[in-house]
Parts: C-alpha cells; structure tokens; sequence
C-alpha cells in the first residue's frame, strides 16, 4: 500500500531536549515535505526536499533542522525543542519537484507538546 | 509570492443544506488548485485538483469546485451535506512549473448539524 508513514504519533517533551520525528515514504517520490499545522494558521512548511541530499527552507524553518540521506526518508530535527514548537506536524511526499500534475500524499501527523 | 485566503473560518449547517467554502488566491502565473479534507484526528486528504481544461472539477464524495480565473477564485460546493462531512477544508494553490511551492489556506473548520 502506497503510503507515508510518521514516527512518533504523539511525543510529550520537555524545553531543550533534542528529539527527532521520523518520516517515511514507499512511493519513491522525490519530493518530501514538512509541515505545521496550527489553530487559524493552516498548514505552514518548514523544509522540503526535492531529492537525496538537497534540502531547502520553507516559510518557517527555525528551530528545526532535516537531512536526506536515503529517498525514502526525511527525519525532522528539532534540536533544542521550545514550548512554541508545540504543534501537529505533517510530512508529505510527491512525485516529483517540478513539471507535471501530481498530488501531494500526506503522513498521518505527529502532535507533539513541548513543556 | 502566493497566498490562500479562506474567508470562512467557521461554517455551522444543517444536513441537507447546500454548502459553498470561499478559496481565492494571489498569484500573477498559471496555478494548479487543490482542495483538501482533514476529518477529525485524522491526516489531510485530496478532495480534488484543478491543473488544466474544464474549469468545473468534480471531486470524491460529491464535492466540486469551479476555477474562476478572472477571479482568481477556486470555491468549492457541494449541494447538500451530510453530517459525516463535518471536518476541516484547505484550499491549495502552487504554481506551475519551477519549484512547484504548494501553499495552503488557513482552512474552514465545517459542522454539519444532524
């Protein structure tokens, strides 16, 4: 099944401690994506990647880092986590980076609270 | 750069009544439109897609959703709800070629009274 999967669902973390959520994709899209979603605000992106090892900011890229080393995978970062990184994350994949209608697939989100 | 308003943050019906959820978009290039369902506690999913032709698009569970070019407007309809359709809409626009940045609205939350 076609799919993107997100590791942790819920994390509860406290202020400073280095975590990392995990995102996977078994389409080989070369097109990954992370987002924030917060109340009134929709859905923000934070990084992207449009292949292995090239990796760009969003609109929202502090306090979170990223890497793509493999195809399939995209880990989020978020080294020194802050009570405003609090939020539902989504990763998402997609074909391709450029040319051509594709759509985008989204992960099953991952809420994480930082105290 | 592109942006997505959604001017209804808020929408309360009851079933059977006929919905339109308001989507315009900023941007001077061509755009492919997308609208997305997020169902409670669950993750977003593709409603339906406008990349080119018949600016009428008919999407999965009798949503559709008109391309307005002059009025940089993508609204989506359906014509009568149903209470499991209360969920939360994103409208989304990236633009054609180049990078493709996928931009989203701030979304409507929908409640369908039984």
């Amino acid at each position: 099944e076609a799919q993107v999967t997100q590791n942790p669902r819920y994390l509860i973390t406290v202020t400073g401690k280095k975590l990392t959520v995990t995102c996977s994709q078994n389409m080989n899209h070369e097109y990954m994506s992370w987002y924030r979603q917060d109340p009134g605000l929709g859905l923000r992106q934070i990084y992207y990647s449009m292949n292995v090892e090239v990796t760009d900011k969003g609109d929202v890229p502090e306090g979170y880092k990223v890497s793509r080393k493999e195809k399939r995978n995209f880990p989020l970062i978020l080294e020194s986590p802050s009570p405003n990184q609090t939020s539902l994350y989504f990763c998402a994949s997609r074909l391709s980076w450029t040319g051509g209608p594709d759509t985008q697939y989204f992960g099953p989100g991952t809420r994480l609270t930082v105290l | 750069a592109q942006s997505v308003s959604q001017h209804n943050h808020h929408v309360i019906l009851s079933e059977a009544a006929s919905l339109e959820l308001g989507c315009n978009y900023s941007y001077g290039g061509t755009v492919n439109l997308f609208w997305y369902v997020q169902y409670p506690g669950q993750h977003l999913q593709l409603l339906l897609k406008y990349f080119s032709g018949d600016p009428l698009v008919k999407g999965i569970k009798g949503f559709e959703a008109e391309f307005i070019k002059s009025k940089f407007s993508f609204n989506l309809r359906k014509p009568s709800v149903q209470w499991s359709d209360t969920a939360e809409y994103f409208c989304a626009v990236n633009e054609k070629g180049g990078y493709q940045k996928v931009t989203f609205g701030t979304g409507t939350k929908l409640q369908v009274i039984p």
